[in-house]
């Protein structure tokens, strides 16, 4: 079966600093990958697609970017993080085609302090 | 473009009644929809989906929901709440356009079952 994983949990960093969260997925090839931020709780915002290695799109132009390495890895980073960096990050899945659903992770929490 | 729209912030229903959650969606040509639910500080889950056929979909936890082409609308029931069903409920559609197999999510609607 497949399972996706993300870490970390939770981070607390300092304005100014940079960020990396890492998300894998184990059990299926060449999915198609998800970056989305959830803030206070509620909606959720699209920000990075892939489909497949260095193929990445940019939904919402901000601080941050996206990075596939490998086929099963999805990185998100920023140089320099602001306060609105904040929320709920989730890293989601699914196959290649037009309606498979999505599978999410657990999510990292981070706090821009 | 699709969208997707959930009227109801929170609904409220007691332990053993019946629950909708409602949902109405905007997109060309045929839609896919979805379901997922939310547990506090936890990724979404799948529960179910609609894609083509029965307009009646039975998905995960006795969940089920109504597809109503003409009223736009996938509306999601149980047939009997329970307290372990308070969550988070977004309803997600699918549409032609854009690659990437992206879905775009309502804003979600706190579900609270009370004794």
């Amino acid at each position: 079966s497949q399972t996706i994983h993300q870490w970390p949990a939770t981070l607390v960093q300092p304005v100014g600093s940079p960020l990396s969260l890492e998300c894998t997925v184990e059990g299926t090839s060449n999915p198609n990958l998800y970056w989305y931020r959830q803030a206070a709780g509620r909606g959720l915002q699209l920000l990075f697609y892939s489909i497949g290695i260095d193929q990445i799109s940019s939904e919402v132009p901000q601080n941050l970017s996206a990075s596939r390495p490998q086929d099963r890895q999805f990185i998100l980073s920023s140089k320099k993080l602001l306060l609105s960096d904040s929320g709920f990050y989730l890293c989601a899945w699914s196959d290649r085609g037009t309606y498979y659903e999505q599978y999410f992770g657990p999510g990292t929490r981070l706090t821009v302090t | 473009a699709q969208s997707v729209a959930q009227p109801e912030d929170q609904v409220n229903v007691a332990e053993g009644n019946p629950l909708t959650v409602k949902c109405t969606y905007s997109v060309s040509g045929n839609p896919y929809l979805f379901w997922y639910v939310q547990y506090p500080n936890r990724g979404l889950q799948f529960l179910l989906k609609y894609i083509t056929g029965d307009n009646l979909v039975k998905g995960s936890y006795g969940f089920e929901a109504e597809f109503n082409k003409s009223q736009t609308s996938f509306h999601l029931k149980k047939p009997s709440a329970l307290v372990s069903d308070s969550a988070l409920y977004f309803c997600a559609v699918r549409g032609l356009t854009g690659g990437g197999n992206k879905l775009t999510f309502g804003t979600g609607t706190q579900l609270k079952v009370e004794l």
